[in-house]
């Protein structure tokens, strides 16, 4: 079983549309948790980080589910600009290490 | 400020050629990494720095080597490059080695071992 999954996609939706991505953690004892978005033939850039809580920031909500070991990721009015490769990353230990997921992909049609 | 660089972008080798990757950071930052990152698979590291001379192994070290003689330089060699080494490498520093820092992460390099 790989320490972090996610669908790969793509999810191809309308403009305006909702979407959300979820990520699964194998490791209960994991610490911090992140949303990186990578653009096509780009780097990765860090797009939220989620805390237990729950966190939003603008049109983007983060989750975690701790019992269930997932995190979520939902953006609501999709824009054109918002398809990328979403990525999730979950650091095991409390330290430096990032174990990244393999990404999921989205595509928004206008 | 140019952030997290990476010289070359493009690189075609032959089996058994070697090369190194460069990267510069200028955020005075004490952590570098070094990631590979392949179809179908997320990022996975290949070495990693914790400060000026030091360097330590990742989840695939195999068939790489890092030197970091400077604060901002952290350099990734090929020995005798394989096509399983085909791949794009991206470099990544953080402010110190916390897990909530974010990574910022330089444009990446292709190469392609034929």
């Amino acid at each position: 079983r790989k320490e972090v999954e996610q669908d790969p996609g793509p999810f191809n939706v309308p403009e305006g549309a909702t979407v959300a991505f979820n990520c699964t953690y194998s490791n209960s004892a994991s610490q911090s948790f992140f949303w990186y978005r990578q653009d096509c033939r780009k780097e990765p850039k860090l797009l939220m980080s989620v805390y237990s809580s729950g966190n939003e920031d603008g049109r983007f909500t983060a989750q975690l589910n701790r019992a269930s070991q997932y995190i979520s990721l939902l953006i609501r009015d999709s824009k054109l600009s918002d398809s990328a490769t979403y990525l999730c990353v979950v650091n095991m230990d409390s330290s430096y290490k990032l174990i990244f997921g393999s990404g999921t992909r989205l595509l928004v049609r206008p | 400020n140019a952030g997290v660089t990476q010289t070359p972008k493009f690189r075609v080798l032959k089996t058994g050629q070697s090369m190194t990757l460069l990267c510069a950071q200028d955020m005075n930052h004490e952590y570098m990494y070094w990631y590979r990152q392949d179809p179908g698979m997320g990022l996975r590291l290949i070495h990693y720095s914790v400060g000026e001379g030091t360097t330590a192994k990742g989840e695939v070290p195999d068939g790489y080597n890092v030197s970091r003689l400077k604060k901002q330089n952290f350099l990734l060699g090929l020995e005798s490059a394989a096509p399983s080494q085909t791949s794009v490498y991206f470099c990544a520093s953080t402010p110190l080695g916390g897990a909530t820092d974010t990574q910022y992460f330089g444009p990446g390099t292709r190469l392609t071992v034929l």
